[in-house]
């Protein structure tokens, strides 16, 4: 019973070509997020949706573009993919959208651009 | 620089030990937040401390935070293999940032058997 995942696991793909990752969560939470960790470990947050709304949209090129369907799935389209978009991206959700809220992680995606 | 540097980077000790790892960060915050991060996968979250704590607990974990220093300690007693992890501090800001959290880059610590 994996409580946020991701798919997929893995992505390898080639310069300029536009790839989704998805996330869902099974907690009933309404609160979503996207975070992007890179070679050295820092981890940055992208974009928040609450109940299907974005309310944190950090300095990310608008090359990516998150999509809410619903508030327990939030995927991540990323076009013209660049070499500096490899990194691991991470989804969690918490149960509200407060600073002190529990955040719950999904796996990661790693993704390479060759 | 990046908000919430955590020192040491690295941390290699025997179980049994105690593990210190230390977080300092540069602007207000309203809670500061430790997780956890097995190689491969996503992190847990392990203990909260708002600004306006010292010290908290839970099991064998001891989380510190001085806000006039600007810093934040773990502690873990009694170390075990199964520790070895990243540790990551996260500041959750002052205002109306939401969710938002800035994580540092994580203290990699590794106990041997």
């Amino acid at each position: 019973d994996t409580a946020v995942s991701q798919t997929p696991k893995y992505l390898v793909t080639q310069m300029g070509n536009d790839k989704s990752i998805k996330c869902e969560q099974n907690l009933g939470h309404d609160t979503m997020y996207w975070y992007k960790q890179d070679s050295k470990k820092f981890l940055k947050i992208m974009f928040s949706y609450n109940n299907k709304e974005l309310i944190i949209n950090e300095t990310v090129p608008n090359r990516f573009s998150p999509k809410s369907p619903d508030k327990a799935h939030l995927n991540l389209h990323i076009n013209s993919l660049e070499l500096g978009d490899s990194a691991v991206y991470f989804c969690a959700s918490s149960q509200g959208k407060s600073r002190t809220d529990t955040q719950y992680f999904g796996p990661g995606t790693r993704l390479t651009v060759l | 620089s990046q908000q919430g540097e955590e020192d040491p980077q690295a941390l290699s000790i025997q179980e049994g030990e105690n593990a210190t790892m230390n977080c300092s960060y540069k602007t207000s915050i309203n809670n500061l937040q430790w997780y956890r991060q097995n190689s491969g996968r996503g992190l847990v979250h392990l203990i909260l401390i708002r600004s306006n704590e010292r010290e908290k607990h839970s099991g064998r974990l001891r989380v510190t935070l001085d806000t006039s220093k600007k810093s934040s300690s773990l502690l873990i007693t009694a170390s075990r293999a199964a520790d070895t992890a990243s540790y990551f501090c996260a500041k959750g800001k002052g205002g109306t940032s939401y969710g938002k959290l800035t994580f540092g880059q994580g203290t990699i610590l590794t106990v041997h058997p």
